[in-house]
């Protein structure tokens, strides 16, 4: 399967915890990019990041990628309730207009 | 952001009824479509992709006379389960490309139940 692997598979954290989210692939990649769903929704895209870029913010993400360990990490800081969701990874690979997803981490934030 | 707007949300049919779904880009013209199935707590399994004008691609495993796709326009794409049965309930998620950088825009999802 070329699906990427994400871990942890599920997280709880209380409200201000940061909370980081790893993901591994296996193809060569134009990019990266992380999505989240709340549940029974459609995905959000919300954030990208190049393969010749290791590291990028947007407010509280903050996302890491090294494509000679084929991994990506997302931070969230400061936590909010509103940030319980689930959160996938998504890598564009070379010569495809298809997106491999991850197989997503549950994130749960406790007020 | 873009906008894909899906239709319906949620739909309850008998065993051997077909359903379609309709996944609609509002604000921009998705150069490709994307037709997703999520099983409870899984990630998405792309079931096919699709081009305005042309035939759909078909993932490995997913049968093209069952998962009947449409995409009669650059902003509109449809699934039609046919003859469903129990085990084609599960949820349904389409998403529009768009970009050189392929950032997929999604619908809010189609929750199908037959019973």
């Amino acid at each position: 399967s070329q699906q990427g692997e994400e871990d942890p598979q599920a997280l709880s954290i209380q409200e201000g915890e940061n909370a980081t989210m790893n993901c591994s692939y296996k193809t060569s990649i134009n990019n990266l990019q992380w999505y989240r769903q709340n549940s029974g929704r459609g995905l959000v895209h919300l954030i990208l990041i190049r393969s010749n870029e290791r590291e990028k913010h947007s407010g509280r993400l903050r996302v890491t990628l090294d494509t000679s360990k084929k991994s990506s990490s997302l931070l969230i800081t400061a936590s909010r309730a509103a940030d319980t969701a689930s959160y996938f990874c998504a890598t564009d690979p070379y010569n495809t207009d298809k997106l491999i997803f991850g197989t997503g981490t549950r994130l749960q934030v406790f007020p | 952001g873009a906008v894909v707007s899906q239709h319906p949300s949620r739909v309850i049919c008998k065993s051997g009824t077909s359903v379609k779904i309709e996944c609609r880009s509002l604000d921009f013209q998705a150069t490709t479509m994307f037709w997703y199935r999520q099983f409870p707590k899984k990630s998405l399994m792309l079931m096919a992709t699709s081009n305005e004008g042309s035939k759909a691609t078909y993932e490995q495993g997913v049968e093209k006379d069952k998962f009947l796709i449409n995409h009669a326009s650059l902003t509109l794409s449809t699934l039609t389960v046919t003859s469903a049965h129990p085990e084609d309930s599960s949820f349904y998620i389409c998403s529009g490309g768009w970009g050189v950088q392929n950032i997929q825009y999604f619908g809010a999802g189609t929750r199908l139940s037959v019973l």
